[in-house]
């Protein structure tokens, strides 16, 4: 059980444009999803936080307008990133939780590895 | 201060050995603390969890929290060279959102 679903694993973009990324819970209720960034040798950087109907809450320094989330649905969350630039080459990871303080509370998804070209 | 602080390493045991993963953590009202394992290029494991002070144990794993000292860490016997990753701590955040904030991880490699 606990299982969440990242797709892309990987993309490749040119300068300029935007890359949706989903993530699903595929066996549960994601009452709120977080979004992780990771560069290389470095460890994950919480980008924003959305729960179920409601706006996402951004973590200071990351930009709200280019990296769009949407948490439509219990078990579905999406980040977009607009108008991608080579400096937001990175390998991002959503995560899944469903309340509590059970494994079931921080599933992480497989990342995407976005390059920007 | 870093609100969660690991030791960046490399640790490097040989095979066989125990290995230990420290961790330190700030704030001294948290009460949910985890250890992820994360090899390379993928996204991180849950190992173990623990909120009560002592230990916990898990097949070769074993957490250990001490909430006074701000202090967690993680002990891994009879090492192998499949052990060999990046450990990363992570706290709960006591706010409501209840996210996960994570020390910058331990790199262990175990020598055959």
């Amino acid at each position: 059980g606990a299982v969440v679903s990242q797709h892309p694993s990987w993309v490749i973009c040119k300068s300029g444009t935007s890359v949706k990324i989903e993530c699903r819970s595929l066996d549960f209720q994601a009452t709120t999803m977080f979004w992780y960034r990771q560069f290389p040798k470095q460890s994950l950087m919480l980008m924003a936080t959305s729960n179920e109907g409601s706006k996402a809450t951004y973590e200071q320094g990351v930009e709200k307008d280019k990296f769009l989330i949407n948490h439509a649905s219990l078990t579905l969350s999406t980040l977009t990133v607009t108008s991608a630039h080579p400096e937001d080459s990175s390998f991002y990871i959503c995560s899944a939780s469903a309340g509590g303080q059970t494994v079931y509370g921080y599933t992480f998804g497989s990342g995407t590895r976005l390059t920007v070209v | 201060q870093k609100e969660v602080e690991q030791n960046s390493g490399p640790l490097s045991v040989p095979e066989g050995a125990i290995a230990s993963l420290n961790c330190t953590y700030s704030d001294r009202v948290s009460q949910s603390f985890f250890w992820y394992r994360q090899y390379s290029g993928k996204s991180p494991e849950l190992i173990m969890s623990i909120y009560s002070n002592g230990d916990k144990e898990d097949g070769r794993f074993t957490a250990q929290l001490n909430k006074a000292s701000q202090y967690v860490s993680l002990l891994i016997r009879d090492s192998q060279p499949s052990d060999s990753a990046t450990y990363l701590c992570a706290v709960k955040g006591t706010g409501n959102t209840g996210k996960l904030i994570f020390g910058q991880g331990t790199t262990l490699q175990v020598k055959p």
